[in-house]
């Protein structure tokens, strides 16, 4: 089983559509969660960080349930420049490692 | 945020040769740096964690002698693929850390292509 599981899409959504990504993780030790933006062929940057009590930056929001061990991604009102693949991240271990672990990532495709 | 850069961005080699890719932090100094591959529709998997003046810890199944990791200072980082072959054609991707926590960087990543 994955460490990091995701529906790898791709999602297919008109200009602004509500889309939601979810994510599952199997390591119950997993102490920080983000999501990642990756656009084809270049590095990943970072979108947002998850937190238990949900967090909103404009247009996206995301939540986590630890309980589930579970991650979601909602954007809202998606733009054409929206289109790329969403990463879901999770870490753990000491404070001084940062190792992450990358979900395959969901891709989104918005169109006009 | 921090800046991270990478050197080469591409490069096609032939069978047998090696390549040494760079990574840089240029406005702060990484306690910590990552090296990832991503091969064609595959996420990210790190190959091997860094520290500046020890030796680099390797992630099961990357071979240490095939993949040569060098942190001689708190700005730079090189990864060496040694004898590469087709197989290793793949996106490499460094990343640095600030210190305590996770907060990464990452580099833009370089394109190698092993004929």
């Amino acid at each position: 089983r994955k460490e990091v599981e995701q529906d790898p899409g791709p999602f297919n959504v008109p200009e602004g559509a509500t889309v939601a990504f979810n994510c599952t993780y199997s390591n119950s030790a997993s102490q920080s969660f983000f999501w990642y933006r990756q656009d084809c062929r270049k590095e990943p940057k970072l979108l947002m960080s998850v937190y238990s009590s949900g967090n909103e930056d404009g247009r996206f929001t995301a939540q986590l349930n630890r309980a589930s061990q579970y991650i979601s991604l909602l954007i809202r009102d998606s733009k054409l420049s929206d289109s790329a693949t969403y990463l879901c991240v999770v870490s753990y271990g000491s404070s001084n490692t940062g190792k992450l672990i990358f979900g395959q990532g969901t891709t989104l495709q918005v169109k006009p | 945020g921090a800046v991270v850069s990478q050197h080469p961005s591409r490069v096609i080699c032939k069978s047998g040769t090696s390549v040494k890719i760079e990574c840089r932090s240029l406005d702060f100094q990484a306690t910590t740096m990552f090296w990832y591959r991503q091969f064609p529709k595959q996420s990210l998997m790190l190959m091997a964690t860094s520290n500046e003046g020890s030796k680099a810890t390797y992630e099961q199944g990357v071979e240490k002698d095939k993949f040569l990791i060098n942190h001689a200072s708190l700005t730079l980082s090189t990864l060496t693929v040694t004898s590469a072959h087709p197989e290793d054609s793949s996106f490499y991707i460094c990343s640095a850390g600030l210190g305590r926590g996770y907060t990464q960087y990452f580099g833009p990543g370089t394109r190698l292509t092993v004929l």
